[in-house]
């Protein structure tokens, strides 16, 4: 199906495990994000990329990794997660212009 | 002070009535400008862009002041399915195709 999707929809898992959030798209879009979205703050950017290779540090970075390394594909990586990582996180995508187009979201819940 | 701030309400609006709010925006050079649309656990939707001379789609007028930095959303003849999170949208100047979101307006609206 063409789009956005993310995988999964939801998870939940434990302090201190690795969680990788996919995200897929097939318009071939440039450029790439992933923002988290919490109660009180809205949306965050974590990480963004430019192109396949290309990736930067968003508003909140700290505690993810991010690679890209074919252009449909931006994995976000929770490498030890943590109460505080609890959250939807949305990807998103653009090309010309700046409007982003954004998955369905992931909840993820961190005990 | 937040690039993009918004009321968040909410907005409690009788059906068939007309609603409208503001956001600003603290950077000069900020070019592009658009609202999206987020509904309860959805991922956000773009409403639409918002022009200097203003634009208007449907019900929807969307207005632009930059001597004073602000952004406007007019929603006439409020429907049930207006009620929703409306989320105020500008390009990041650092680049990269990058969107600073406010937290959004949340409209109700009651029958």
């Amino acid at each position: 199906d063409a789009g956005i999707t993310q995988s999964p929809r939801y998870k939940i898992t434990e302090t201190g495990r690795q969680v990788t959030l996919m995200c897929h798209q097939t318009w071939s879009h440039s450029y790439m994000f992933w923002y988290r979205q919490d109660l009180g703050h809205g949306l965050r950017l974590i990480y963004y990329s430019a192109a396949a290779d290309i990736t930067d540090k968003g508003e909140v970075p700290d505690g993810y990794v991010v690679s890209r390394s074919k252009t449909e594909n931006f994995p976000l990586t929770l490498e030890s997660a943590t109460r505080s990582q609890t959250s939807v996180y949305f990807c998103a995508s653009s090309e010309r212009g700046y409007e982003q187009y954004f998955g369905p979201g992931t909840r993820l819940t961190v005990t | 002070r937040k690039e993009v701030e918004q009321d968040p309400g909410p907005f409690n609006v009788p059906e068939g009535a007309t609603v409208a709010f503001n956001c600003t925006y603290s950077n000069s050079a900020s070019q592009s400008f658009f609202w999206y649309r987020q509904d309860c656990r959805k991922e956000p939707k773009l409403l639409m862009s918002v022009y200097s001379s203003g634009n208007e789609d449907g019900r929807f007028t969307a207005q632009l002041n930059r001597a004073s930095q602000y952004i406007s959303l007019l929603i006439r003849d409020s429907k049930l399915s207006d009620s929703a999170t409306y989320l105020c949208v500008v390009n990041d100047t650092g680049g990269n195709n990058r969107l600073a979101f406010g937290k959004g307006n949340q409209v109700v609206v009651i029958p």
